[in-house]
């Protein structure tokens, strides 16, 4: 069974710092998703990651995928207050493109 | 842009009732998800389907069915709901060239 692990669950920053998301999972797999959840909200696609090594930039998001290590990581660079969201990771486990998601980090990003 | 339509966004019913949510995708998209949302634990897949007529239990199937008469709409069905399915239920839709889901906009669906 494929487990997706994020850390930390919670994370509550000062604009203007930088910091890392982590995503862990436990089979091979080479297809990592990431979106991002505002509250009361549904999900929104951040970025696709489709091989080892990818490295994706979108602002002061950046995502990398590490496929050999089963890692992701989603690199926060000069926080600022918009940011603050809920933030998924999600492994295509190589069954009909059906996604496992882990639990969520809860950005919150203070003035 | 993709569009996957979710046709109720709050959603009050009664112990015992029997619940249909509907999701509709206007992209032609071969598979169809259903999740629900719960604080602490995340998206739990119900079932999904990648053909019309076609399902799969996904992780937390018990108490709910589905129905996929149509490529474009996916249905899920709770048979008699119970207060324990008081949650946000999440509908995405996707091809099978791997490029992630598009999601609804969610059913936050309240039983009392």
């Amino acid at each position: 069974e494929l487990k997706v692990e994020q850390n930390p669950l919670f994370l509550s920053m000062q604009e203007g710092k930088n910091y890392t998301i982590y995503c862990n999972y436990s089979t091979t797999s080479d297809r990592l998703y990431w979106y991002r959840q505002d509250p009361g909200k549904s999900l929104e696609s951040l970025f696709v990651l489709l091989s080892n090594g990818a490295v994706k930039q979108e602002g002061r998001l950046m995502a990398s995928l590490d496929t050999k290590a089963r890692l992701s990581t989603l690199h926060i660079t000069a926080a600022v207050h918009d940011l603050s969201a809920t933030y998924f990771c999600a492994v295509d486990g190589g069954s009909n493109y059906k996604l496992t998601f882990g639990k969520g980090t809860l950005l919150t990003v203070n003035p | 842009d993709v569009k996957v339509t979710q046709s109720s966004r709050y959603l009050v019913k009664r112990t015992g009732e029997k619940v249909f949510l509907e999701c509709v995708q206007d992209m032609d998209h071969e598979n169809m998800f259903w999740y629900r949302q719960d604080p602490g634990l995340g998206l739990r897949l119900i079932y999904f389907s990648y053909d019309v007529k076609m399902k799969e239990k996904g992780d937390i199937p018990e108490g709910y069915s589905v129905s996929r008469e149509k490529k474009e709409r996916f249905s899920l069905i709770l048979e008699s709901a119970s207060t324990n399915q008081t949650s946000m239920y999440l509908c995405a839709s996707s091809l099978v060239d791997g490029a992630g889901y598009t999601f609804g906009s969610g059913t936050r669906l309240t039983v009392v």
